[in-house]
């Protein structure tokens, strides 16, 4: 079984901050982990995953996240914030090569403040 | 390409009603999943098809719920009577065939399920 947690429902920044948003998961089988944005009144956008590899991953928008086994997490991070970032985030976790279920966690919503 | 299309985005009924949600993945999509998202609460798994297949209905809530899907293509979910306690946004998303590589899922924008 998988399970994610992120901590921290609500994350405030400043434009042109450090943001990082903390995710931890847990799964009995090597995880494939996923972060998706959204939007308001849009669906889930794809932001980043991370499958085998290399541990670090890069996605879109200028985000990334670094898969670190020993610590079971995979945070999410941006050098610096831009109003358009606004929005809120999802981790979620599938198990590999079996069951393709997404697991998520709670998700952060994000405020960038000029 | 065309994402995934949901319809209606928003949908407003009574306690008692019948009420079907649609689903278009992307073409040649074989897995189709649903989830739902309660008010204050995570994005949970509903079920998942492997072309027309139920591959995975483990998280429906119960036997009220029905999801088909005709000829491996579109998908309806239908919630028959509809409880208060149905309320939420419905997602549905779609992937290529695994192959074992994290084929990533894409979603749709959702509907808006409101029961009075």
């Amino acid at each position: 079984a998988q399970s994610v947690t992120q901590l921290g429902s609500h994350v405030s920044v400043s434009e042109g901050a450090l943001v990082l948003l903390r995710c931890n998961y847990s799964s009995s089988v090597p995880p494939y982990l996923f972060w998706y944005v959204q939007y308001p009144n849009q669906g889930l956008q794809l932001l980043l995953k991370y499958t085998t590899g290399a541990t670090l991953v890069k996605g879109i928008n200028g985000f990334e996240a670094e898969f670190k086994k020993s610590e079971t997490s995979f945070h999410l991070t941006k050098p610096s914030a831009h109003m358009s970032d606004a929005a809120e985030y999802f981790c979620a976790v599938s198990a590999s090569r079996s069951n393709y279920k997404l697991t998520f966690g709670k998700g952060t919503l994000l405020t960038v403040n000029p | 390409e065309a994402g995934v299309t949901q319809f209606p985005s928003h949908s407003v009924i009574e306690k008692g009603q019948t009420v079907t949600l649609r689903c278009d993945p992307i073409s040649g999509h074989d897995n189709l999943y649903w989830y739902r998202r309660v008010m204050g609460k995570e994005i949970k798994f509903l079920l998942h098809f492997v072309k027309e297949s139920k591959q995975d209905e483990s998280g429906m809530p119960n036997n009220r719920f029905l999801a088909e899907r005709t000829g491996g293509t579109y998908s309806t979910l239908k919630v028959q009577p509809a409880e208060l306690e149905d309320s939420g946004v419905y997602f549905c998303a779609s992937s290529q065939a695994h192959r074992g590589d994290g084929q990533p899922q894409h979603f749709g924008d959702g509907t808006r399920l409101s029961i009075l």
